[in-house]
């Protein structure tokens, strides 16, 4: 069975940094691309970052929106990615997912306030 | 981009055959999938490559499209598929979802 966790979201003042977690197991990890999608409350869904796999020579992409503020990574020993993300603001609150493409993990919740 | 249009919203009757439908501002081959979400809960994938049946999902599901113009069905409807449905398109980056189209009862 495919698992992924997100885990790292939490309050944080504009400004603030927050680095996320993403778990996963039940597939070959070192087979996929992985993403971070994000859903601001009420509102719907947004790419924010790819990291490719060893083939791929772990390349990155990101939104534009977020570009200069977020790092994607990942870990294949661990089967984990992780997503830094900066000079947060308040349009960043939202849930934070991270992907396989297939399958998605419960979210973690960030939320940006003073 | 590559900006998807669905419909905000679409109010169908129990057992009813409804189409979702989704419109990309260039071609995506056949790089689109939908998602469904229910209240509270991560997206669910149905459909990818367009028309290729996600395992576990239930056969009243189907895709079909290629290029711009897509379309999701499900035929009969049932009272667990009220939810949100969003079109994805990987065929380039940045990768874009639709707004969504949220199905009601009636």
């Amino acid at each position: 069975e495919v698992q992924i966790l997100e885990t790292g979201g939490g309050l944080v003042k504009p400004g603030g940094s927050l680095r996320l977690s993403c778990a996963t197991s039940g597939f070959n990890f070192n087979d996929y691309f992985m993403n971070w999608v994000r859903q601001a409350p009420g509102k719907g869904l947004e790419w924010v970052a790819q990291i490719r796999n060893k083939n791929y020579n772990y390349a990155t992409y990101y939104a534009e929106s977020l570009e200069g503020r977020v790092t994607i990574s990942r870990d294949d020993s661990k089967s984990s990615v992780y997503l830094q993300v900066s000079s947060l603001r308040a349009e960043d609150t939202a849930i934070y997912y991270c992907t396989n493409g297939y399958s998605w993990g419960q979210g973690t919740l960030v939320t940006v306030s003073s | 981009d590559t900006v998807l249009t669905q419909s905000p919203a679409l109010a169908v009757s129990l057992g009813q055959r409804v189409t979702i439908s989704c419109r990309a501002s260039k071609s995506v081959s056949t790089y689109m999938h939908w998602y469904q979400q229910k209240s509270g809960q991560q997206p669910k994938l149905l459909i990818y490559g367009a028309s290729n049946l996600e395992s576990g999902v239930p056969s009243r599901f189907s895709g079909s499209g290629s290029g711009t113009d897509f379309t999701l069905t499900i035929d009969p409807v049932e009272a667990d598929d009220i939810a949100n449905y969003y079109c994805q398109q990987n065929n380039e980056l940045p990768y874009t979802f639709g707004a969504g189209t949220k199905l009601e009862l009636k």
